[in-house]
């Protein structure tokens, strides 16, 4: 299995809403992260888990709170969401390399569009 | 700014034309990424290379990778419609799981 699959594909919220998202893969790969993306623009690193552990965290508003329960689940917590998050939130996951460096293909997953009200 | 800035920023070509994407970032690096993403979709790998490579292809695709300039270029030869796509590179820190992605360039390949 090559995949990561993310659920919900679309999400509409309101700011006062908590809603999660979930993403998993069945890679063994240790490595996984969240990206956001704006409309025609790049990903852009929120967070990297490496082993379960929170690797790195990108200055993340906390309204963000990310949570890895085991080595093939990512969720990423909202809660109190403002319009300007409204995005394709982006799972990856890779083999982390040896120096706890990224070494390798980073697997996506379709991502959630998320639409904040 | 960004690690990586590709230009051009987007591209129009016919079908069978080759397509050069250019890429250049600031930092020492591990290794180069090149991903492809369709409209609103996730990303799909394309080809990584190592900071000790030069050159490597897969199929259609060549990579090179320059690090003197900091720079890389993905070539696409024979283009195909189904190539049209908006196509990123993303470089992976010395240091650690930091990947940052280039501004990207949007091709599309006119039947």
């Amino acid at each position: 299995d090559t995949e990561v699959t993310q659920t919900p594909k679309h999400l509409v919220m309101g700011m006062t809403n908590k809603k999660s998202l979930k993403c998993e893969q069945h890679m063994g790969h240790r490595a996984m992260y969240w990206y956001k993306q704006k409309a025609k623009k790049p990903p852009e690193l929120m967070f990297v888990y490496s082993y379960e552990k929170l690797s790195i965290n990108e200055s993340v508003p906390s309204r963000f709170s990310p949570e890895c329960p085991n080595s093939s689940l990512l969720n990423l917590h909202l809660h109190a969401l403002q319009p300007e998050d409204s995005a394709l939130y982006l799972c990856a996951s890779s083999h982390p390399g040896l120096a706890g460096a990224n070494l390798d293909e980073q697997f996506f997953g379709p991502g959630t569009r998320l639409t904040v009200l | 700014s960004q690690q990586g800035e590709e230009d051009p920023q987007a591209l129009s070509i016919q079908e069978g034309e080759n397509a050069t994407m250019n890429c250049s970032y600031k930092t020492s690096i591990n290794n180069l990424q090149w991903y492809r993403q369709n409209s609103g979709r996730g990303l799909v790998h394309l080809i990584l290379i190592r900071s000790n490579e030069r050159e490597k292809h897969s199929g259609r695709l060549r990579v090179t990778l320059d690090t003197s300039k900091k720079s890389s270029s993905l070539l696409i030869t024979a283009s195909r419609a189904a190539d049209t796509a908006s196509y990123f590179c993303a470089t992976g820190g010395t240091g650690g799981f930091k990947t940052i992605f280039g501004a990207g360039t949007r091709l599309f390949v006119k039947a």
